[in-house]
């Protein structure tokens, strides 16, 4: 696709409910990542992606949050058992980091609400 | 390790003032430095990057920045913001070392009229 692609846009769910938030990213970026953004807060590193190399997992906040990732493609942040604290728009990047120096490219944003 | 720091959270300046965001980064190597924008309610954009050569890089709305290597800084100015600049500025910095790229935490851009 042109740009990269976060679904939902929005998600609704009631506490203790898992949910899956995707990711597509730039067709041929290599690196992705996940960062969060709470209301008034700025970007909270979550996960990044690098080919295929180990994740760097040190941003997830806790053993409830997990992501994967299919090759170069596809990226899927699951959350387990949300919680109200767990509300703020998750954000998804790639970038062609094959090439030093390269931006990552944004989504849109996943808004995640727990209730 | 590398880390970003935004000193100030939020910055008011009134219309047609000048402005400067603040951004000091920390790295035991070459870097590459950026500044993104968020627009209310849009996703983050690339406003500006240095990769290497002009210390000073500008964007097509009138910000410019200037990497500053002994005080390892990158400060985003702007001689005259409009209305139409009022959004979340994030630095960010990576290397040749590793690509991942670090975020600062933002600095919401308040303009009063």
């Amino acid at each position: 696709g042109a740009g990269v692609s976060q679904s939902p846009s929005n998600k609704v769910t009631e506490k203790g409910k898992d949910v899956e938030l995707r990711c597509d990213p730039i067709s041929g970026h290599t690196a992705l990542y996940w960062y969060r953004q709470r209301l008034g807060q700025g970007l909270e590193f979550l996960i990044y992606f690098q080919g295929n190399s180990a994740p760097d997992k040190s941003g997830l906040p806790s053993d409830r949050f997990s992501a994967e990732r299919t090759g170069e493609s596809v990226s899927t942040l699951t959350i387990q058992r949300t919680q109200q604290e767990d509300s703020a728009v998750y954000l998804c990047a790639s970038s062609p980091s094959v090439i030093s120096g390269t931006e990552a490219f944004f989504g849109q944003g996943t808004r995640l609400t727990v209730v | 390790a590398q880390s970003v720091t935004q000193l100030d959270s939020q910055v008011p300046v009134f219309e047609e003032a000048p402005v400067e965001l603040r951004c000091n980064y920390s790295s035991s190597v070459s870097v590459y430095l950026f500044w993104y924008v968020q627009y209310p309610n849009q996703g983050l954009q690339l406003l500006l990057k240095y990769l290497s050569g002009s210390t000073l890089v500008e964007s097509i709305n009138g910000f410019e920045a200037e990497f500053n290597k002994s005080q390892t800084s990158f400060h985003l100015r702007k001689p005259s913001v409009h209305i139409s600049d009022t959004a979340e500025y994030f630095c960010a910095v990576s290397s040749n070392r590793d690509d991942k790229i670090i975020f600062g935490k933002g600095t919401r851009l308040h303009i009063l009229p």
